[in-house]
């Protein structure tokens, strides 16, 4: 069984560019949430998205925004980067919003020049 | 709001001693609580989970937690560490049974094992 899939692996982007990034959740995962990994700040949570609908939402700035598809593969959009939007972006899904294991894929590291 | 602090950024520890890597949680309602491992450049990993019941929980890799409500605490344990153990560990709560995609982390313990 496939594992999350999260592409591309490294990205490199200069300020002002948006960018976007893609998760694959577990075959039969319904349930995906992203976060933002920096040395500074730790691992934040930024949003998780269930049959399409986001549930829940992090302290972000307006400038991220995902959806999920009706396949449960999901994206995540960062508009305006800044040089602090550099971070390892990390998305987890699980079965269903109750299903208390999460599985991370091994994340999109973004730097921002 | 809830929090999570892991009281040691750093642990040192020679191969076969054990260990314990300390979280101590902040939070007004009842939470569900986790341990996490993340290898250098790979995703995170659950070594655990407290939802309820018995306060000690038993993991992957041989790791061990108890849950303490009196001291909001959640230490992770280890009888005899290996190399192979040396990685990042994170501690984490989610609240109630329909949050559980949204936890929220403590800093990280890098764990260093020596030979």
């Amino acid at each position: 069984k496939a594992g999350v899939t999260q592409t591309p692996r490294y990205l490199i982007k200069t300020r002002g560019q948006q960018v976007t990034l893609s998760c694959s959740p577990i075959s039969g995962h319904r349930s995906v949430s992203w976060y933002q990994q920096t040395p500074g700040q730790g691992l934040q949570f930024l949003f998780e998205y269930f049959s399409e609908t986001q549930r829940n939402k992090g302290n972000f700035p307006g400038r991220f925004s995902g959806r999920q598809f009706s396949n449960s593969r999901s994206e995540m959009n960062v508009s305006t980067l800044e040089l602090g939007d550099s971070a390892l972006y990390l998305c987890a899904s699980s079965r269903d919003i109750s299903n208390e294991k999460l599985f991370f894929g091994s994340g999109t590291q973004l730097s921002v020049l | 709001a809830q929090s999570v602090t892991q009281l040691d950024s750093q642990v040192p520890v020679f191969e076969e001693a054990p260990v314990e890597l300390r979280c101590n949680y902040s939070s007004s309602v009842s939470v569900y609580l986790f341990w996490y491992v993340q290898y250098p450049n790979q995703g995170l990993q659950l070594l655990l989970k407290y939802l309820s019941g018995s306060t000690l929980v038993k993991g992957i890799n041989g790791f061990e937690a108890e849950f303490n409500k009196s001291q909001t605490s959640f230490h992770l344990r280890k009888p005899s560490v290996h190399i192979s153990d040396t990685a990042e560990y994170f501690c984490a709560v989610s609240e109630g049974s329909s949050n559980t995609g949204k936890l929220i982390f403590g800093q990280g313990t890098t764990l260093q094992v020596k030979p």
